[in-house]
């Protein structure tokens, strides 16, 4: 256990309902990555805030796809009109610094299943 | 994006060396090389980092060659639990791009 946390570990919803994802960072890290990891693939990367600032946006895969962190604590990921090709394991990561080393402690991640 | 290149798998036997390499020909001066591994159906573990020098911890080694442009992880003593998926990732800026990485299976 890393102490990221994440919520809830498993979701099926049918195509074109919204869903929304928690994690929950180590408490005192001030960075917030999102990935996605499809079968057979390593994680990708969606996301990252620093605080509450999202500084990097532009890989998350559509517009369907939108992140928040309001208070610089927990984030979501909410994902609109589910598509049958956003099943996949959505990981949450966070970091306790910036600068040129930067370990990322991972949660175990939210699997979510489109019929 | 993943800049990174990993054999698709290797086995080990348990109690020898297992020798993961990864090659990153394109990183540049200032991007340490992080290696993770990904035991089944869990997030992603933190294994070691760096950035020319070699570098050893509690885990593993990190062998890094001059030019820098690969690189090897050395579990010095596999066991069971170390069946995973291992992956090299380099680090532009603030993300971290995995490629498919090395499934290694430690063998009995």
């Amino acid at each position: 256990d890393t102490g990221v946390s994440q919520d809830p570990r498993h979701k099926i919803t049918k195509r074109g309902q919204n869903v929304t994802f928690r994690c929950d960072p180590i408490s005192e890290h001030n960075r917030l990555y999102w990935y996605r990891q499809t079968l057979g693939q390593g994680p990708e990367f969606l996301t990252y805030f620093q605080n509450e600032a999202q500084l990097e946006k532009s890989r998350l895969l559509s517009d369907r796809f939108s992140a928040e962190r309001p208070k610089g604590s927990f984030s979501t990921l909410e994902i609109q009109r589910t598509e049958q090709g956003d099943s996949a394991m959505y990981l949450c990561a966070s970091s306790p610094r910036t600068g040129s080393y930067n370990e990322q402690f991972f949660g175990p991640g939210t699997r979510l299943t489109v019929l | 994006d993943a800049k990174t290149t990993q054999p698709p798998s290797m086995d080990c036997a348990e109690g020898r060396a297992a020798n993961l390499p990864c090659n990153h020909s394109t990183i540049s001066g200032n991007e340490y090389v992080y290696w993770y591994r990904q035991i089944h159906s869990q997030g992603p573990q933190y294994i070691i980092h760096g950035l020319k020098n070699n570098e050893t911890n509690e885990m593993a080694s990190l062998i890094i060659t001059e030019d820098r442009k690969s690189s090897t992880l050395i579990l010095p003593h596999a066991t069971l639990r170390d069946t995973a998926v291992y992956y090299c990732i380099d680090r532009p800026g603030n993300q971290f791009y995995f490629g498919t990485g090395t499934s290694l299976t430690v063998i009995p």
